[in-house]
């Protein structure tokens, strides 16, 4: 059975720029998440999917967006890059609910 | 906001001792979840507890879950050079308004050979 996949890996931008971030669930999960990981702050949850809808979101500026197709896959747009975006950033689904979230191994992002 | 407090952040041990590994919260979580992280890669899932008390066990990896459900330990008995790494506990909580997890700040563990 196929993981949570991630593209791309690697990434490196410049200030002010925009990228996107692209995951495709675990097969049959309609639930996906997206988390920012730094060696400051640790993970912290960026926002929630489910059936294409944003359920709950973290606190963080609204640069940072996203969205989910009707396969459940989901991708994460950030807006005018700046230096403190630079980060690893990590997707997980699951079947919702109570049920365990499962990683991808995330797209590093850099920014110069 | 519910947080998370994890400790220690850093254990350097030899192989063959024992080790426990905290997990503290204010918070109710509707389950938590451990997580294993090496470099370059994603968390992988450990464990998931869900009930008060609860205690589970992945070959020398023992988990407990709080009664009160707010808190959680992984102790690893004899540990080897392969368990080093991120350990990360994760707070789930799930409502109305979807779910959402809330890690600790992690625990980076190294076994000496």
């Amino acid at each position: 059975k196929a993981g949570v996949t991630q593209t791309p890996r690697y990434l490196i931008k410049t200030r002010g720029q925009q990228v996107t971030l692209s995951c495709s669930p675990i097969s049959g999960h309609r639930s996906v998440s997206w988390y920012q990981q730094t060696p400051g702050q640790g993970l912290q949850f960026l926002f929630e999917y489910f059936s294409e809808t944003q359920r709950n979101k973290g606190n963080f500026p609204g640069r940072f967006s996203g969205r989910q197709f009707s396969n459940s896959r989901s991708e994460m747009n950030v807006s005018t890059l700046e230096l403190g975006d630079s980060a690893l950033y990590l997707c997980a689904s699951s079947l919702g609910g109570e049920q365990p979230q499962h990683f991808g191994d995330g797209t590093r992002l850099s920014i110069l | 906001t519910q947080l998370l407090e994890q400790s220690p952040q850093f254990l350097s041990i030899q192989e063959g001792e024992n080790l426990t590994v905290y997990c503290n919260s204010s918070s109710v979580f509707s389950s938590l979840q451990w997580y294993r992280q090496e470099p370059g890669e994603g968390p992988v899932l450990l464990v998931t507890v869900v009930t008060g008390g609860e205690v589970k066990k992945l070959k020398r990896l023992t988990f407990q879950f709080g009664d009160a459900r707010k808190d959680s330990s992984l102790h690893i008995t004899a540990a080897q050079p392969g368990d080093t790494g991120l350990y990360l506990c994760a707070g789930l909580f799930w409502g109305d308004a979807g779910n959402m997890l809330t890690f600790g700040g992690g625990t980076r563990l190294m076994v000496k050979p």
